[in-house]
């Protein structure tokens, strides 16, 4: 079975604060995909970042980067010097190899404080 | 030059009516879907199909009908709507040719169809 659990529900920061977003997932298949979207006060579902469970490398974009480890089979997603601008609901999503099922965590809201 | 997008953005109506929600895609992609995101905003994933066949149909009631009249577009037929089906739907698409051509590609979402059933 295919399982992501984002036990963080809500998180609260001030601005200039960083913050991490724990995803962890439970699969039985060898070779797996993992996304992160975030879903601003607006609705629409942004695209963040796609990783492959072969690929441990640690990934940075801006003031984003995020943290893979299959040994504890989390991939978890910090934000460096937070904004107002970064406040919305991030979801992890696995989706594992050979079909199109994505499955999301129930999503963690992050609210940043001026 | 919207990517995935929805029609209509917003939808009320009553119990027992009969709606459709339009989709469509100018991405070029080979796979389109279609989730429902709950008051908790729970996401789940409905259908997908792939070139015209329909890969995935979670437990849905069969009061929801996927229909693609082409590769760009996948609407969402909905009979004898119920007070349970309140809820925001996102469409989205993804590249992959089959679900077995050893990738699963990003899938991309429209901007959602807000669906209040009274």
């Amino acid at each position: 079975a295919q399982k992501v659990t984002q036990a963080q529900t809500e998180i609260s920061v001030v601005e200039k604060e960083d913050v991490t977003l724990d995803c962890v997932y439970e699969t039985r298949d060898t070779t797996y995909y993992l996304f992160w979207y975030k879903q601003p006060p607006s609705g629409e579902l942004v695209f963040l970042i796609r990783r492959n469970s072969f690929d441990e490398q640690n990934e940075i974009s801006g003031r984003y980067s995020w943290n893979f480890q299959k040994s504890t089979s989390s991939f978890n997603f910090t934000i460096t010097a937070s904004q107002v601008v970064d406040s919305a609901v991030y979801f992890c999503a696995l989706v594992p190899l050979g079909n199109n099922d994505m499955r999301f965590g129930a999503g963690t809201r992050l609210t940043v404080k001026p | 030059d919207t990517a995935v997008s929805q029609t209509p953005k917003y939808l009320v109506t009553q119990m027992g009516n009969d709606k459709s929600i339009k989709c469509e895609q100018n991405l070029g992609h080979d796979t389109m879907y279609w989730y429902k995101q709950d008051s908790k905003k729970f996401l789940k994933i409905m259908f997908s199909y792939n070139n015209k066949e329909l890969i995935i149909n979670e437990t849905v009631p069969n009061r929801f009908s996927p229909k693609s009249p082409d590769k760009a577009h996948l609407n969402l037929h909905i009979n004898s709507l119920e007070l349970g089906d309140s809820a925001v739907y996102f469409c989205a698409s993804s590249q992959e040719r089959t679900p077995l051509a050893g990738v699963a590609d990003t899938q991309y979402f429209g901007p959602g169809t807000r669906l209040t059933v009274l």
